[in-house]
């Protein structure tokens, strides 16, 4: 059965603290890997796609790294407008076109 | 690009009346959309997936005869909660995926409240 699952489920961080957050998935043929960030009362708002191990892809401070079982978003020198729900799915041969979706992580970054 | 716009973001309606949500997506074609549902603290919940032209595809549990997909043109799909109950409140959000894409590109959510 494809799965996801994203740690931690909350992370606290001060300004300017680097760090990582993690999603694990377990599916029948990856046809790809996508973080969204979510603002509370919002919709997702699309960061990166990767397709295959090895892909890596940066935005500002964020970067989405990809292996064959789990994914990164690492986010370097945060600022309090990171903070926000990071979301990582993944769609699969068997899903069809259904996006598979982890629990995700509640970032707040304090300054 | 990829904008998907929902309407309304909010609406408050009487218990057995109807409610109808758009979703467009703005500068692109999409061939499939998505509703989804999610509940505070929860993650997106997908009720139906829904290609332009033919039947909406409802996740098991979702009544199709209750929330009605219409996927008219490749830039809009509805999505009509009938004869709704105060529990259908919840937050509704749509997404479209590019044709020739992967990825889903989501809309700003319909908050719906039901007295």
């Amino acid at each position: 059965e494809d799965q996801v699952t994203q740690s931690p489920e909350a992370l606290r961080l001060q300004e300017g603290e680097s760090s990582s957050l993690n999603c694990s998935y377990t599916v029948s043929g990856l046809r790809g890997l996508f973080w969204y960030r979510q603002d509370p009362g919002k919709g997702p708002e699309f960061l990166f796609t990767l397709y295959s191990a090895g892909e890596e892809k940066e935005k500002e401070r964020l970067k989405a790294t990809l292996t064959k079982k789990e994914s990164f978003l690492h986010i370097t020198a945060p600022k309090p407008e990171d903070s926000a729900t990071y979301l990582c799915a993944v769609r699969s041969n068997q899903a069809g076109t259904a996006l598979i979706f982890g629990k995700g992580t509640t970032l707040s970054v304090s300054s | 690009g990829a904008v998907v716009s929902q309407h309304p973001s909010r609406v408050i309606c009487k218990s057995g009346t109807s409610v109808k949500i758009e979703c467009r997506s703005l500068d692109f074609q999409a061939t499939t959309m998505f509703w989804y549902r999610q509940f505070p603290k929860q993650s997106l919940m997908l009720m139906a997936t829904s290609n332009e032209g033919s039947k909406a595809t409802y996740e098991q549990g979702v009544e199709k005869d209750k929330f009605l997909i219409n996927h008219a043109s490749l830039t809009l799909s509805t999505l009509t909660v009938t004869s709704a109950h105060p529990e259908d409140s919840s937050f509704y959000i749509c997404s479209a995926r590019k044709t020739g894409s992967e990825t889903q590109y989501f809309g700003p959510g319909t908050r719906l409240l039901v007295l």
